[in-house]
């Protein structure tokens, strides 16, 4: 079936560091893809998407590559703050379907 | 901007008691979704929902679920008998078209919780 893999675990880091958060997919069909964000006590809030392959989809200086070559959609941000502080769901939606399949999450932590 | 609103934030029922959680959609959206997310698993798509209709649902959407939309900005999702395992952050989302490119925009979650 389709579905999304995330790096297990939480992510610390500190302030103005690089982060990455690997995110891959299988899918039956032709996946557009997602990176959601979730900051405490919010709902879910689309951060960037890419709807088909090698499309880059950016946003807040975070970015995210479609490859298709390796079924994949890194989210990076070359510096981060202490409000990106959050959740962030890699997600895939097959063309034809309804349904969004998520990731289970990487909680982020940027330490000052 | 224009946002997902739910009701209630936390809701906590005994096992066998039904429940309606609520959400209000996007105002021109036409396509309104549930999901939901057990604490540390994915989260799961429940039911699509357009024009009056179901239009696709997971295995998880079984008998005791069901969805309404009683008026033209409420969209409901209704529990009959719950369970145990049925306590879990539910979400609605709404879209303004069906294709797999548009964005799904979520609410905060109704978080539930089954004694």
């Amino acid at each position: 079936g389709d579905s999304v893999t995330q790096m297990e675990g939480p992510v610390t880091l500190s302030e103005e560091a690089f982060l990455t958060i690997n995110c891959t997919y299988t899918a039956t069909g032709y996946p557009s893809l997602f990176w959601y964000v979730q900051y405490p006590g919010e709902g879910l809030q689309l951060l960037l998407k890419a709807t088909k392959a090698d499309d880059k989809g950016s946003n807040k200086g975070f970015e995210a590559t479609y490859r298709k070559e390796t079924t994949s959609f890194h989210l990076e941000k070359g510096s981060v703050q202490v409000s990106d502080s959050a959740v962030y769901f890699c997600a895939l939606r097959i063309y034809g379907n309804n349904r969004l399949a998520f990731g289970k999450g990487n909680q982020v932590v940027v330490i000052p | 901007e224009p946002e997902v609103t739910q009701t209630p934030s936390h809701q906590v029922t005994q096992m066998g008691q039904e429940v309606i959680l609520r959400c209000v959609p996007i105002s021109n959206h036409l396509y309104f979704y549930w999901y939901r997310q057990i604490l540390g698993q994915k989260v799961e798509f429940l039911v699509s929902f357009y024009n009056n209709e179901i239009s696709e649902k997971s295995e998880i959407f079984d008998d005791q679920f069901s969805v309404e939309r009683p008026d033209g900005s409420n969209f409901t999702l209704k529990i009959r008998s719950t369970k145990l395992e049925d306590s879990a952050m539910y979400f609605c989302a709404s879209s303004r078209l069906a294709a797999s490119t548009d964005t799904q925009y979520f609410g905060p979650g109704t978080r539930l919780t089954v004694l």
